[in-house]
């Protein structure tokens, strides 16, 4: 079954708690992408990654850290968690970019910082 | 500045009545538009896309979209209401020039009335 996958579900930290958020997609695609979801705000882009070992900012960058070095494998780290890091993130994938091919996305983290 | 705008947080409807959710867009130039839905729990999944072409379009699980330049919109709309469409929605916007980056909407929260 073609998926995109994030572990874990859920995760209470501490600030200041180094943690890793996994994500990894089936579909031999391109494209992988990172999303925080805020009440009244949407979905905003953290990171994103054209290919493997490209990695670029999206709107929200700042705490955040990114690497790609199996196409995959997209993992979120964030290495000083703070509370204002409280949310629900989102990994997605596509082919090729998000505007001309669709983007399949994870199931979604929800991560509590306190 | 390039936006969307979901104008409505919350819509609650009764089960078989009808549904339009707004969504309005300012960019520079006609966009690649799109609606997502998000069931509770659930990552988010593409309903239907507008590149061009026909300006009704229509997605997955009976919805349907219609692109009117004049009025910089893409409503969604349903002819009947299921209780398993209570979900959040999002309408989004890209455009290839802007290095084939999404801008998602806040949401539209729909609850659907017995």
């Amino acid at each position: 079954e073609a998926q995109v996958t994030q572990n874990p579900r859920y995760l209470i930290t501490v600030t200041g708690k180094k943690l890793t958020v996994t994500c990894s997609q089936n579909m031999n695609h391109e494209y992988m992408s990172w999303y925080r979801q805020d009440p009244g705000l949407g979905l905003r882009q953290i990171y994103y990654s054209m290919n493997v070992e490209v990695t670029d900012k999206g709107d929200v960058p700042e705490g955040y850290k990114v690497s790609r070095k199996e196409k995959r494998n997209f993992p979120l780290i964030l290495e000083s968690p703070s509370p204002n890091q409280t949310s629900l993130y989102f990994c997605a994938s596509s082919l090729r970019g998000t505007v001309t091919y669709e983007q399949y996305f994870g199931p979604g983290t929800r991560l509590t910082v306190t | 500045a390039q936006s969307v705008t979901q104008p409505d947080i919350h819509i609650t409807v009764s089960e078989g009545a009808s549904l339009e959710l707004r969504c309005n867009y300012s960019y520079g130039a006609t966009p690649y538009l799109f609606w997502y839905v998000q069931s509770p729990g659930q990552g988010l999944q593409l309903l239907l896309k507008y590149f061009s072409g026909d300006t009704l379009v229509q997605g997955i699980k009976g919805f349907e979209a219609e692109f009117k330049r004049s009025q910089s919109s893409f409503n969604l709309r349903k002819p009947s209401v299921h209780w398993s469409d209570a979900a959040e929605y999002f309408c989004a916007v890209g455009l290839r020039s802007s290095g084939d980056k999404l801008t998602f909407g806040t949401g539209t929260r729909l609850a659907v009335r017995p």
